[in-house]
């Protein structure tokens, strides 16, 4: 089946460690997405991508870093740069230029401060 | 700025129907989505409206009012899976999706 793939689902960070959170998906999507989601907010878009080896700052891209060397992988860095990390992590994917695609998401990584 | 409204958490009894509302201030309009999240869980595709009125999918149902920028999402017979946070966002005018905090919604036996 095709889907989005992210990992870890939980992930914990030491204070001045940069961790990466992977996603990979098999749907054949150009377009690829980080969102983060806090409690009582929408989803904040961090980066996004539209074809390989290119990438657009979010609104909310500070302390974050991302690469697109392949279709399929939209890794995201949190370096430690960012000092509120502690938040749920969706990654999604869209298939086409219409307008009207939906988004597809993966099933998210929760990283936490130790 | 741009802003999208929906109630924090509503409750509602399994069988019954429930409407959620969403309003929204957006540079432009381009079409507006519902998701379903469950807790933890990713948020899964419900409906898509770009021009006035209903549309129907089974249980579920979409209305868009592009002038008065106000949406709601309908739910008929519900179900104790319905239990559920749902998500509206707006496709501005540069087609970024502006995504409003969710409302929770409780169904109770």
């Amino acid at each position: 089946d095709g889907g989005i793939t992210q990992s870890p689902k939980y992930l914990f960070r030491k204070e001045g460690q940069n961790v990466t959170l992977s996603c990979e998906q098999n749907l054949n999507h150009d377009a690829m997405y980080w969102y983060r989601q806090d409690p009582g907010q929408g989803l904040r878009l961090i980066y996004y991508s539209q074809i390989v080896n290119d990438f657009q700052k979010g609104d909310i891209a500070e302390g974050y870093s991302v690469s697109r060397e392949k279709k399929e992988s939209f890794p995201l860095t949190v370096t430690s740069a960012q000092k509120n990390p502690t938040a749920f992590y969706l990654c999604a994917s869209t298939g086409g230029r219409e307008v009207s695609q939906p988004q597809h998401f993966g099933d998210g990584t929760r990283l936490s401060i130790l | 700025g741009q802003n999208i409204d929906q109630p924090t958490e509503m409750t509602a009894t399994e069988g019954a129907i429930v409407q959620i509302n969403c309003t929204y201030q957006t540079s432009g309009f381009n079409g507006l989505f519902w998701y379903q999240q469950h807790a933890g869980e990713a948020p899964t595709f419900l409906s898509y409206n770009v021009l006035d009125g209903l549309e129907e999918k089974g249980r579920f149902s979409s209305f868009l009012s592009r002038s008065k920028g106000y949406s709601y999402l309908l739910l008929k017979e519900l179900q104790m899976k319905d239990s559920a946070s749902y998500l509206c966002a707006v496709t501005d005018s540069n087609y970024q999706l502006i995504w409003g905090a969710g409302t929770k919604l409780i169904i109770k036996p």
